[in-house]
Parts: structure tokens; sequence; C-alpha cells
């Protein structure tokens, strides 16, 4: 059964620091996984999808990895800006339409 | 991309009530999924509406307590029915991407529900 870890679970940092946010998935047989970014109470923005042959993907200070053998990918955020302050969360997509969610990181960027 | 908008965005229910959500598509799209996000928690899908057939539910949901239907390929509707507290959650529509977006996951802006 795929599970999805996120970790951490919440993370605070003073502006214009970079960072990274950690995704690990149990079974490495994905279609694709992607990220979101959810602010309260609101709905889900897509930021970045990889697909499973792919290794990274980038949109402006977002950049994704995905390391499929391993079980991992990672999202890094250059020069945060409060802005940025949201729940992301990772999505992988597995056979017969399953999109199995990490529990999010909530991140609080400070000014 | 696809955009989806959702009725109503929040409400506030009374105990015992029932409460029809609406989703609406920009695009034809052959599935689209319900989910559920318990506070504090995150997704979990609650059923696939096929358009022209049974909504598909997953482990733990009914379709008496959760009536789906899928008149079209743009357009579908979630009752929470006979609500109690446990029911508050965001309720969020989504669907999958084709052509250059293909296999990306698209969401509305959720329904927020309060069960008092």
């Amino acid at each position: 059964k795929q599970e999805v870890t996120q970790i951490p679970a919440a993370l605070s940092v003073p502006e214009g620091e970079n960072l990274v946010l950690n995704c690990s998935f149990t079974d490495s047989a994905i279609y694709n996984l992607q990220w979101f970014r959810q602010d309260p109470g609101k709905g889900l923005t897509s930021l970045l999808l990889i697909q499973s042959s792919q290794r990274e993907q980038t949109s402006g200070r977002l950049n994704a990895s995905l390391d499929k053998s391993s079980g991992r990918s990672t999202l890094y955020i250059a020069a945060s800006q409060p802005g940025d302050s949201a729940t992301y969360l990772c999505a992988v997509f597995t056979g017969g339409f399953k999109t199995i969610f990490g529990a999010g990181t909530r991140l609080f960027v400070k000014a | 991309s696809a955009v989806i908008s959702q009725k109503p965005s929040r409400d506030i229910c009374q105990r015992g009530t029932s409460l029809t959500i609406q989703c609406q598509v920009d695009s034809q799209v052959t599935m689209m999924f319900w989910y559920r996000q318990q506070p504090g928690q995150s997704l979990t899908l609650i059923a696939t509406a096929n358009q022209g057939s049974e909504a598909t539910y997953e482990s733990g949901f009914v379709i008496d307590k959760f009536p789906i239907s899928r008149p079209n390929l743009t357009f579908s509707t979630l009752t929470v029915s006979n609500m109690s507290p446990e029911d508050s959650s965001i309720y969020l529509c989504s669907v999958v991407g084709t052509g250059e977006n293909t296999g990306e996951l698209f969401f509305g802006e959720g329904s927020r529900l309060t069960v008092l």
C-alpha cells in the first residue's frame, strides 16, 4: 500500500531564506508526483508536476526533484517571501487512478 | 489547465440536514473526483464521478451518505446527507488535465462546511 510522508510537518523561516521541503513514498511504481499549495480554508493550487520519467521541474523560484528509485521528492523554494506562507502538499499518482496525498508541510515565512 | 468552480464556498448547516455541493468545469472531462479534507488532515478520496454510470466510492464512503450526480461531462454534484458535526470538512472537486496537462490534478476552491 502506497504511503506518502512529508517532513517537516511545520517550518518557520525568515524572509529571504532558501528552503527544502521533503516528500517520501513507499512504492516507486508511480506515474507522476505533484506538488500543491493550499492556503487556509481554500482549495489546492498545482505548483509542479513531475512525470515518472523526469528528474526535476522548475517554475520561477520553485524547483522540484524526483528520485523514484529511492522514493523521494524535494521542493526547493528560493528566496522565500511572506506570501509563500501556506501548506505544501505532495501527491503521487499510482495505478488505478489513485492519488495518494501526504499530510503536508505548513510553512510560515516571517517578514 | 482546467478551471473549476465550486458552490457554495462555505456554509453552516444544522445537524440532520443535507447539503448539495456543485462543481462546474470549463472543459469536458471523463472523470471528476470528490475529496474530503477534515480539519488538520490531508485529503481523502470520497468517490470518482463518471458520466453515464454510477459513481465509484472508496472504502468507508457510501452512496446513501454521499450521493453523487454526473449529468454531463462538465458538471457534478455531491450531497452530504443527514449531516453530523463529524461531517464538518472542506469538500473538494478535482479533475485530471488532458493535452499538455495530462496527468495533472486540478482542484476547485473547495466548499467549507460547518455542521452545528
